[in-house]
């Protein structure tokens, strides 16, 4: 159980094309998604915690207009990095929190989209 | 914004050895999780703490919650080359919006 899926598990684009990517909790229901950045043998730097049913909450410095968080249902949230440069270049993952965890307050993880910006 | 600080933040020990990772904070936390993490892939959880002083083992890796659930600390007896990785914590606090906040991760290598 508890099952995270992402799509797709790498993606190289074009400096300038957007980028979309999908993450999909498989069998459970999830309120609350959360998108993380990370860079090479560091910690997870949280970007966004998206809330099924409403906007997302963006950390601060990271740009609500470019990259941007749809959580339109219990099961899905996309992030699409918009006009992606070099720099955007990185490992992105998503969390989805089980709607019956109670107060264990467990994530689950995807398995992560490599995204390389040339 | 809360502090979890964990260390050490690199590791690099010979096969059989023993070694224990700590995260530390000023703040309360309703539960703790631990991660690990292997390259190119996500984060997987070994396990969630919730109650203060709690002691849950899983093989040879044994994680304590501190007793005022402001620290937590995961003993690996006899490591393995397989317990090669980032180990990752994170507490999550029930006075806010129960965002977790994440430890800087410790990069394991265990040596055959």
């Amino acid at each position: 159980g508890a099952v995270v899926s992402q799509h797709p598990s790498w993606v190289i684009c074009k400096s300038g094309t957007s980028v979309k990517i999908e993450c999909r909790s498989l069998d459970f229901q999830a309120t609350t998604m959360f998108w993380y950045r990370q860079f090479p043998k560091q910690s997870l730097m949280l970007m966004a915690t998206s809330n099924e049913g409403s906007k997302a909450t963006y950390e601060q410095g990271v740009e609500k207009d470019k990259f941007l968080i749809n959580h339109a249902s219990l099961t899905l949230s996309t992030l699409t990095v918009t006009s992606a440069h070099p720099e955007d270049s990185s490992f992105y993952i998503c969390s989805a929190r089980d709607l019956l965890a109670g107060y264990s307050y467990e994530q689950f993880f995807g398995p992560g989209t490599r995204l390389t910006v040339l | 914004t809360q502090l979890l600080e964990q260390s050490p933040q690199f590791l690099s020990i010979q096969e059989g050895e023993n070694l224990t990772v700590y995260c530390n904070s000023s703040s309360v936390f309703s539960s703790l999780q631990w991660y690990r993490q292997e390259p190119g892939e996500g984060p997987v959880l070994l396990v969630t703490v919730v109650t203060g002083g709690e002691v849950k083992k899983l093989k040879r890796l044994t994680f304590q919650f501190g007793d005022a659930r402001k620290d937590s600390s995961l003993h690996i007896t006899a490591a393995q080359p397989g317990d090669t990785g980032l180990y990752l914590c994170a507490g999550v606090s029930s006075g806010g919006s129960y965002i977790p906040t994440f430890g800087r991760g410790t990069s394991l290598i265990v040596h055959p």
